[in-house]
């Protein structure tokens, strides 16, 4: 079955650009959380969404990063004026509400190098 | 969440068990156990998942020390194919809407 897909897989920017990296969720996830991570640490946390609420969003590093899911299904993670400090691994992942420990399901990643 | 400890990395021979401790002396009494791992170029993924009884799967087995203090992921038959980073990683109640807080994980390598 389709598991999490992120596109794009890889994404370079330029210092200043403005970037929108895409996350589709296994179908009828509810949940869904997006995570930075950088080279050679653990993810860390950015945003929560249940549906179309986003219901945390205390790990967005700045401002500049935005996330959304409209209609509670497809999430874009947008970062205005790219940092070097931005070059990471973002990750996606969804869960459902039920289920014994709500596992979340994980996407490959968009990788992000800012120049 | 409560913090864990896990070895930066450990080595292991192909078809070996391995054993990958985690020691988590500050969990609370609500707080689940869970392992995911993280192989290369790939976004983690879920392994296993405890609260006070061992756990086993059809990828692991998961021994709770019974003063919750310390778990130990239990890989059978190490293969090639294990090496990853594996993060315990402590997750208050079972709610979905939990975030997971990864630590820096024990690197697993495998020797052939």
């Amino acid at each position: 079955g389709a598991g999490v897909s992120q596109s794009p897989r890889y994404k370079v920017a330029k210092r200043g650009q403005d970037v929108a990296l895409r996350c589709d969720p296994i179908s009828g996830h509810v949940s869904l959380f997006w995570y930075q991570q950088a080279l050679g640490q653990g993810p860390e946390f950015l945003t929560y969404f249940q549906n179309e609420a986003q219901l945390d969003k205390s790990g967005l590093p700045s401002d500049r990063f935005f996330a959304e899911r409209p209609e509670g299904s497809v999430s874009t993670l947008k970062i205005q004026r790219t940092q070097q400090e931005d070059s990471a691994v973002y990750l996606c992942a969804s869960s459902t509400p039920e289920g014994l420990g709500s596992e979340q399901f994980f996407g490959p990643g968009t990788r992000l190098t800012v120049l | 969440d409560a913090k864990t400890t896990q070895p930066n990395s450990m080595e292991s021979n192909e078809e070996e068990p391995v054993h990958l401790p985690c020691n988590h002396s500050t969990i609370s009494g609500t707080d689940y156990i869970h392992w995911y791992r993280q192989l290369p170029s790939q976004g983690p993924e879920y392994v296993i998942h405890g609260l006070t009884s061992n756990v086993n799967n059809r990828m692991a087995s998961l021994a709770i020390a019974e003063d919750r203090k310390s778990s130990t992921l239990i890989l059978h038959r190490a293969t090639l194919r294990d090496a990853a980073v594996y993060y315990c990683i402590l997750r208050a109640g079972n709610n979905a809407g939990n975030m997971l807080t990864f630590g820096g994980g024990t690197r697993l390598m495998v020797k052939p």
